[in-house]
């Protein structure tokens, strides 16, 4: 079974500042990994996503993350936060070779950026 | 392009009432989701549907009932609503099977039920 643990309901940076939200995950097979974000009222869209090859990954709006296998994690971070950054990030997992049906969800973490 | 349409974006129902929530995607993708958000639980998965004509159930299917009659179109209903099936309803497609696929969501519908 895979599950996913995303520490921290609630995040709060200030604009400028280093941006760190955790994950990690469980999988008995290599998994697939993703973040998401959600704007108010929109639904959710990808970030970035981890499927094989490089361990670091970078998505839109200046947003990386890196897959360490060692640790079960793939946390996800921004050098500058801007107050644009704010919003509900979700991690998820899925197996290798499975399907999109599989994935599944951490419960998010809401980030707030003080001016 | 539209991407992924949900209708409607709001609806208040009381106990007992049925009503379906309609999602539509013009991107020709294979695989449709229904998924509940609701606080502190991330998303789950109530019912998917990998082409035309089939469904198949998720992690939280009782209480819903869904229809895939045209590509474009899945529909999931609710047959005699409950205050437990409060929540946001997200509707996404993927193109095709894959984990390299990412989820296409529509904006939400916000169902509430007294």
């Amino acid at each position: 079974a895979q599950s996913v643990t995303q520490l921290g309901s609630h995040v709060s940076v200030s604009e400028g500042a280093l941006v760190l939200l955790r994950c990690n995950y469980s999988s008995s097979v290599p998994p697939y990994l993703f973040w998401y974000v959600q704007y108010p009222n929109q639904g959710l869209q990808l970030l970035l996503k981890y499927t094989t090859g490089a361990t670091l990954v970078k998505g839109i709006n200046g947003f990386e993350a890196e897959f360490k296998k060692s640790e079960t994690s793939f946390h996800l971070t921004k050098p500058s936060a801007h107050m644009s950054d704010a919003a509900e990030y979700f991690c998820a997992v899925s197996s290798y070779g499975g399907a999109t049906n599989k994935l599944i969800f951490g419960t998010g973490t809401l980030l707030a950026v003080q001016p | 392009n539209a991407g992924v349409t949900q209708t409607p974006k709001f609806r208040v129902l009381k106990t007992g009432q049925s009503m379906t929530l309609l999602c539509a995607q013009d991107m020709n993708h294979e695989y449709m989701y229904w998924y509940r958000q609701d606080p502190g639980m991330g998303l789950r998965l109530i019912h998917y549907s990998v082409g035309e004509g089939t469904t198949a159930k998720g992690e939280v299917p009782d209480g819903y009932n869904v229809s895939r009659l045209k590509k474009q179109n899945f529909l999931l209903g609710l047959e005699s609503a409950a205050p437990s099936q409060t929540s946001v309803y997200f509707c996404a497609s993927t193109p095709a099977q894959g984990d390299n696929s990412p989820l296409h969501f529509g904006n939400g519908t916000r169902l509430t039920v007294t």
